[in-house]
């Protein structure tokens, strides 16, 4: 398994900021994703976070509005650029170690609730 | 494109008895089904893997079964009590959307009360 952190738990902001999540994992993982769980919803695959490399974002997210970093194999950050109520989330870090095959198994960070004012 | 269905969306049941949740997805070409647990407001807690060629996993009370020729997958919970009360999740590796990237495709979760 995986431990993985993830700061802050929770936060309100205003309209209009920014917020970086950061997600730390006790051991080195080769692939670390990001999702959003918007309310009552499962859970949106928002980027890919590839260590050495730019983020892989899925359709309908943007670095712009997501950056994205990656620098090195146990930490990655998510930052919510310019903010509205609509990016009310919880948003999530998770972690795999490999690449593919039937024995990968993913885990999941504790989550950071957002709320937007 | 594969989509992944749970059944039922909410279900209460009284505390001790035995009760199965339902995963489907339309795809037959998986690595593996992942099973979640996700209590209100927090993160995904991983609670069964099977790989596409095995048939259950077992951990605890819980026994998950997969029929990848189906696409079906169920969660059985044995002597439900109150703790096991969270939303279930489960979710799959896609062979075709996933087989390089890891991305899982996830259910949209069965809302599990166990009433004391």
């Amino acid at each position: 398994s995986a431990v993985i952190s993830q700061k802050p738990s929770r936060d309100i902001c205003q309209r209009g900021t920014s917020l970086t999540i950061q997600c730390q994992v006790d051991s080195q993982v080769t692939m670390m994703f990001w999702y959003r769980q918007q309310p009552g919803q499962s859970l949106t695959l928002i980027a890919t976070a590839n260590q050495g490399s730019e983020a892989t974002y899925e359709s309908g997210f943007v670095i712009d509005k997501f950056p994205i970093s990656r620098p090195n194999l146990t930490f990655s950050t998510l930052t919510v650029s310019n903010m509205s109520p609509e990016d009310s989330s919880i948003y999530l870090c998770s972690v795999s170690r490999g690449v593919g095959g039937s024995y990968n198994e993913q885990f999941f960070g504790p989550g950071t609730r957002l709320t937007v004012l | 494109k594969q989509e992944v269905t749970q059944i039922p969306a909410a279900l209460s049941v009284p505390e001790g008895e035995n009760l199965v949740l339902n995963c489907s997805f339309t795809d037959s070409a998986i690595y593996n089904l992942q099973w979640f647990r996700q209590d209100p407001g927090k993160g995904l807690t991983s609670l069964l893997l099977i790989q596409s060629s095995q048939r259950e996993q077992t951990s605890g009370r819980l026994n998950a079964s997969l029929d990848k020729s189906s696409g079906r997958s169920t969660l059985y919970i044995a002597a439900s009590q109150p703790g096991d009360s969270a939303t279930y999740l489960c979710a799959v590796l896609d062979m075709n959307y996933g087989g390089a990237t890891n991305k899982l495709i996830f259910g949209t979760g069965t809302l599990l009360a166990v009433q004391p």
